[in-house]
Formats: C-alpha cells, structure tokens, sequence
C-alpha cells in the first residue's frame, strides 16, 4: 500500500531532551517535507527536501533540523526541544518538485513537550 | 504573499443538505488546489485535486471547482451525512519558491442525524 509513515504517533517529552521523529514514504517521490499544525495558526511548513541531500528551510524552521540521507526517509530532529514546539506534526510528499503534483501526508505525530 | 482563506470556520447542518464550502486564495499563479479532510487528532486525506488548467474534479458525492482567475474554489458535497463531520481544510500549490501547500485554516463541518 503507497503510504507516508511516521513514528513516533506520539509523544511526551521534557524541555532540552533530544527527539526525532521519522518519515518515510514508499512511493518513491522526490519531494519530501515537514509541517505543524497548531490552532489559530493553520499548518505551516517547517522543511522541505526537493530530493537526496537537497533541504532547505519552510516557514517556521528555528529549533527544528532535517536529513534526506535516502529517498525514502526524512526524519525530523528537535534537538533542544521546547513548550513551544508542542504541536501536531505532519510529513508529505510528492512526486517531483515544482510541478502539478498530489502530495500525500502521513498521520501525524502528536508531541507535547513539558 | 499567498494567503488562503476559508470562510465559515464552522458550519452545523441537518443530513441531507447539499453543501458548499468556500476557499479564497490571492495570489492566481498555482500548479493546483487540493482539498482534504481532517477527522478529529488524524490525518489529512486528499479529496481532490484540481490541476491549475482545469476547471473542476469530481469523486463519487464531492465536486470541487475552480476559477483561478477570481482566486476562488468550492468543495460541494451533495447529500450530506453524519459521517461527513470532519474539518475540511483548502490548499494550493504556490508557482515557484518552495513547492509547499499554502492551507486555509479550515471548515470545521458537523452534519447532524
């Protein structure tokens, strides 16, 4: 089945601990990328990766990094984690960048961090 | 900037009723417009999507259309029902820069029985 995976569903953290949580997607697509969703403030991208070893930052990229070491996975690292990164994350992907493609997203990840 | 806009955030209706949802956006140079769905702490499902070119999609009760010129699109679900009740949330594909989905906050859709 064609999916975007991600792991942990979710997640209780504390301020300052390390945390990644991971994407993959079995499709095949270039394009990968990270949003969060809060209330009032709609889902804003954080990262994006146009393919292997090609990210850059979204809208909302301080305190969050990424990797695309693969195709398939784009894992999300926190390395610092704070209240304010409380969230409801979601990783997507398409084909190709740059194009008039579907992007698909996976279940999210739900973090609170204490 | 793009910025899209989805206008009532919120809308109660009996079963049965024909619905449209409202999205805006203001800036006409898109790839596309999708439309999905959003059930209470899951995630989003596509809809539909409809290519810059064109000027509607249809899957089964769900017609979406656009007219990009006027920066504007509707989701209509015909004959609703109770198992419509999710949050529905519009998204377009901004021509160059990042290839992100710019998204609407969403319609928060609850049918009743």
């Amino acid at each position: 089945e064609a999916q975007v995976t991600q792991n942990p569903r979710y997640l209780i953290t504390v301020t300052g601990k390390k945390l990644t949580v991971t994407c993959s997607q079995n499709m095949n697509h270039e394009y990968m990328s990270w949003y969060r969703q809060d209330p009032g403030l709609g889902l804003r991208q954080i990262y994006y990766s146009m393919n292997v070893e090609v990210t850059d930052k979204g809208d909302v990229p301080e305190g969050y990094k990424v990797s695309r070491k693969e195709k398939r996975n784009f894992p999300l690292i926190l390395e610092s984690p704070s209240p304010n990164q409380t969230s409801l994350y979601f990783c997507a992907s398409s084909l190709i960048a740059g194009g008039p493609n579907e992007q698909f997203f996976g279940p999210g990840t739900r973090l609170t961090v204490l | 900037k793009q910025e899209v806009t989805q206008i009532p955030a919120a809308l109660s209706v009996p079963e049965g009723e024909n619905l449209v949802l409202n999205c805006s956006f203001t800036d006409s140079a898109i790839y596309n417009l999708q439309w999905f769905r959003q059930d209470p702490g899951k995630g989003l499902t596509s809809l539909l999507l409809i290519q810059s070119s064109q000027r509607e999609q249809t899957s089964g009760r769900l017609n979406a259309s656009l007219d990009k010129s006027s920066g504007r699109s509707t989701l209509y679900i015909a004959a609703s029902q109770p198992g419509d009740s999710a949050t529905y949330l519009c998204a377009v594909s901004p021509q160059g820069g990042s290839e992100k989905l710019v998204f609407g906050k969403g319609m928060k859709l609850t049918v009743n029985p």
